[in-house]
């Protein structure tokens, strides 16, 4: 299976930064990479698909980059809902795997 | 608006089985693949396979001796079942949907994504 790593496994940023988040996959899996939101006690929003599309109703200050192995997730400008785990996950092949996740806390 | 529910036993004894179903509402089930996903306490999100509304299935490697899911489309129902249980296997269990999205660029290409989930139903393996 392809293995999905994210960094920084936590990060710690003001209301109003910029936070980035980065995935590599373990082989290229082109532009099938997907990121999800999650806060305590929910289940996960999707929030970006196909590395850069942003899906209905999320806000412009989500956006993703990158195709092949690396990838970006951007916060322009952190909003106090946002703080919150994020995973990215990749739909390449038949067999899905979810990076391990990156909690974004209130510095 | 399409939603949905996990139900299942909250509590399972090691070495037995957990079985778990997601009811579908507002919308069919036919003609979708749908997920199960689960998460242990304080972990990250853990992928355990996908099955479609015709009954063909894709699991992850870890978990595919153990793992079987299920579809009937009469209740608008799918299922999960996993045997040998260990407390390895507690967790929030999640369904989704699996939508299906043509991007265009040069030629249309499908991308799958997770865009409905249920609210999660916590699963306990212990004597």
């Amino acid at each position: 299976d392809i293995q999905m790593t994210q960094s920084p496994s936590s990060l710690s940023a003001y209301e109003g930064d910029r936070a980035t988040i980065t995935c590599r996959a373990s082989q290229n899996i082109s532009s099938y990479l997907n990121w999800y939101q999650q806060k305590p006690g929910k289940a996960p929003k999707l929030l970006i698909y196909a590395a850069s599309t942003l899906q209905s109703e999320v806000p412009s200050r989500f956006s993703g980059s990158g195709s092949g192995t690396d990838f970006t997730l951007t916060i322009s400008s952190l909003q106090p809902e946002d703080f919150a785990t994020y995973y990215c996950q990749h739909s390449y092949s038949t067999l899905w795997t979810f990076g391990q996740g990156t909690k974004v806390e209130i510095k | 608006q399409v939603q949905l529910q996990e139900s299942g036993p909250g509590l399972v004894k090691p070495s037995e089985t957990l079985s778990l179903t997601c009811t579908v509402s507002g919308g069919s089930i036919s003609s979708y693949y749908w997920s199960w996903i689960r998460q242990p306490a304080g972990k990250g999100l853990e992928w355990i396979g996908r099955i479609f509304s015709s009954g063909s299935t894709n699991y992850k490697s870890s978990l595919k001796s153990r793992v079987t899911m299920s579809v009937d489309t009469s209740k608008n129902q799918f299922s999960l079942k996993l045997v040998s249980v260990t407390a390895a296997d507690t967790a929030v269990y999640y369904c989704a949907r699996v939508a299906i999205t043509m991007v265009w660029g040069g030629f249309a290409l499908p991308f799958y994504t997770m865009d409905v989930w249920g609210q999660g139903t916590t699963v306990t393996v212990s004597s």
